[in-house]
């Protein structure tokens, strides 16, 4: 079964509203986590990396204004997309890496839509 | 140059081949190697890791790691049309606390 859950597995939003995706390590306890985005027939593409209880380390590129990380706890990171517009419609994708680094496993990924 | 690179793909074999994706790192700290398999508009999934030099094996799978070239690879034998993918490769160096993936080798196994 999955060891790290991702939810929702599909959301829709109206432009101009915020969203929020959780990523939770079930089995295990999460040092870091990261945040994808994938667009259709493309590679993932690194967003974020968070480590628990510290501010999220953003890829060159990617404004942490609009993308809020929050790795509360060893076991939860959420991603939310604020102000979303259409163009941020896409695949997120979360992953998990547990102490030892030895590792990493994917979330379900989320899709999200915005019209 | 990246730091983990994958062959170009896209990769097409027949049904029954023998299918060979290769992965190059240039962190020779690294120490955890990986393989995931994405189908389209899908997560990645984990198919393989290897630690340590040398061959692992897991049925139709195969990893191959040789840290001395920086060479990571796998091997699927006997190949179906389900195993149609985009294969990532990624990388951990776990002192440094970076992991590393390469943007992935599309698969076809043609019937």
């Amino acid at each position: 079964g999955a060891v790290v859950s991702q939810h929702p597995s599909r959301v829709i939003c109206k432009s101009g509203t915020s969203v929020k995706i959780e990523c939770r390590s079930l089995d295990f306890q999460a040092t870091t986590m990261f945040w994808y985005r994938q667009f259709p027939k493309q590679s993932l593409m690194l967003m974020a990396t968070s480590n628990e209880g510290s501010k999220a380390t953003y890829e060159q590129g990617v404004e942490k204004d609009k993308f809020l990380i929050n790795h509360a706890s060893l076991t939860l990171s959420t991603l939310t997309v604020t102000s979303a517009h259409p163009e941020d419609s896409s695949f997120y994708i979360c992953s998990a890496e547990g102490f030892s680094g030895n590792t990493i496993y994917f979330g379900e990924g989320s899709w999200l839509t915005v019209v | 140059q990246k730091e983990v690179e994958q062959n170009s793909g896209p990769l097409s074999v027949p049904e029954g081949a023998i299918a060979s994706l290769n992965c190059t790192y240039s962190d020779r700290g690294s120490q955890s190697f990986f393989w995931y398999r994405q189908y389209s508009g899908k997560s990645p999934e984990l198919i393989m890791s290897i630690y340590s030099n040398g061959d692992k094996e897991d049925g139709r799978f195969t990893a191959q790691l040789n840290k001395a070239s920086q060479y990571v690879s796998l091997l699927i034998r006997d190949s179906q049309p389900s195993d149609s993918a985009t294969y990532l490769c990624a990388v951990i160096d776990t002192n440094a606390g970076k992991s590393t993936f390469g943007d992935g080798t599309t698969l076809t196994v043609k019937p």
